[in-house]
């Protein structure tokens, strides 16, 4: 069964530190991984997904299958990345849905 | 290009009834997928529509259907409302199907069904 867990529920930390948001995924083949934002008063938004290996808001993620991990990083936070921070799963096989971790919220602080 | 739109925004029933969500994707998107969120819960995924046809189903009972008319805009009902069906529904679309790879999904604003 596809299940992603994102063990923080809030996390908080000051405006110019890094920021780590934790994702963890439970799946027996290679999924595909994303994380999406939603901002306050916003829709939910696709941030980054891990084929692309790219960097959106400065913010990147790695994919580690040994320990089927896909965190989110940032070097120095800013007070607008301050979200919900959602991490979800698409399976290889078939038509699977996409599976979504209960979210973290982030909030800097000035 | 104009934003997938959820009608309507906001939604009261009392337990027993019946209410029909309305979701009009992006122009040129023919996959419509639905979502409840609850703070408990988080996002659920509860269907997905490609071309009129069912494509996948989450694990909601069968008070949960859906359906998707030709020109892609997709309505989804719940019928003998619970308590437990308080939520935030959401509906995201994108151009091809779920299955078809990676694929960006763009999300509605929702809609909030309260049942008392």
């Amino acid at each position: 069964a596809q299940r992603v867990t994102q063990p923080e529920k809030l996390l908080s930390v000051f405006k110019g530190a890094p920021v780590e948001l934790k994702c963890n995924y439970s799946y027996s083949g290679s999924p595909e991984l994303f994380w999406y934002v939603q901002y306050s008063r916003q829709r939910l938004q696709l941030l980054l997904r891990h084929i692309s290996r790219e960097s959106i808001k400065g913010f990147t993620a790695d994919l580690n299958k040994g320990e089927t991990s896909f965190h989110l990083k940032k070097p120095f936070a800013q007070e607008e990345d301050s979200a919900m921070y959602y991490c979800a799963l698409k399976g290889n096989s078939g038509n699977t849905p996409l599976v979504f971790g209960k979210g973290t919220r982030l909030s800097v602080i000035a | 290009k104009a934003g997938v739109t959820q009608t309507p925004r906001y939604l009261i029933k009392t337990r027993g009834q019946q209410v029909t969500l309305s979701c009009s994707p992006i122009s040129g998107h023919r996959s419509v997928s639905w979502y409840q969120q609850t703070p408990g819960q988080g996002l659920q995924f509860l269907f997905e529509y490609f071309s009129e046809t069912q494509r996948n189903k989450g694990n909601f009972p069968g008070r949960f259907s859906g359906r998707q008319f030709s020109n892609s805009r997709s309505e989804m009902n719940v019928s003998t409302l619970e308590l437990g069906d308080s939520a935030l529904y959401l509906c995201a679309s994108s151009f091809r199907p779920l299955a078809g790879g990676a694929n960006e999904q763009f999300f509605g604003p929702g809609t909030r069904l309260t049942v008392l």
